[in-house]
């Protein structure tokens, strides 16, 4: 069993619409939770952290339940820009290495 | 402020040679990070240096990749002698201490023929 899971995808969504997909990680012991972003053939970038009481970055949102072991992010008013690979990334604690997920493909259409 | 650099982006090389890839990592960023995406799967931790110390390197998969750093600036990754399954993008990531800022290069893209 893979230590982060997330559903590939793709999601395919019309733009304006809102998405949301979840990852589940296995590690109890997990400290730290972040969402990245991957475009194709790039490296991950840093969308935000997830912190136990959720947190909001403009149109994106972030959920994080313990009890259950799963991540969430929700993408509110979907932008052609926003198609991309979302990482689902735990680490024990800082300066901890990172556990990826295999991605969820996420395509914004017009 | 300068991002994390790798060199080189893309290499090919026949199985049995050697490569060496090399990371630059952000001023002053003591934690460095090597990560490995095989195509297909999703990306997988080396090792990781602190400063010059080799703090953790479980992830290496076996003695024909070492990792240096010099002087807890620049880092290199040799992988001798390449093997068809070393192919894929080696990714390097920095950061700084005590923050959850983790800065990734652009990757090496290695090719095994």
């Amino acid at each position: 069993r893979k230590e982060v899971e997330q559903d590939p995808g793709p999601f395919n969504v019309p733009e304006g619409a809102t998405v949301a997909f979840n990852c589940t990680y296995s590690n109890s012991a997990s400290q730290s939770f972040f969402w990245y972003r991957q475009d194709c053939r790039k490296e991950p970038k840093l969308l935000m952290s997830v912190y136990s009481s959720g947190n909001e970055d403009g149109r994106f949102t972030a959920q994080l339940n313990r009890a259950s072991q799963y991540i969430s992010l929700l993408i509110r008013d979907s932008k052609l820009s926003d198609s991309a690979t979302y990482l689902c990334v735990v680490a024990r604690a800082a300066g901890n290495k990172l556990t990826f997920g295999g991605g969820t493909r996420v395509l914004v259409k017009p | 402020e300068a991002g994390v650099t790798q060199f080189p982006s893309h290499s090919v090389i026949e199985k049995g040679q050697t490569v060496t890839l090399r990371c630059d990592p952000i001023s002053g960023h003591d934690n460095l990070y090597w990560y490995r995406r095989v195509m297909g799967k999703e990306i997988k931790f080396l090792l990781h240096f602190v400063k010059e110390s080799k703090q953790d390197e479980s992830g290496m998969p076996n003695n024909r990749f070492l990792a240096e750093r010099t002087g807890g600036t620049y880092s290199t990754l040799k992988v001798q002698p390449a093997e068809l399954e070393d192919s894929g993008v080696y990714f390097c990531a920095t950061e700084h201490p005590g923050s959850y800022g983790y800065t990734f290069g652009s990757g090496t893209r290695l090719t095994v023929v």
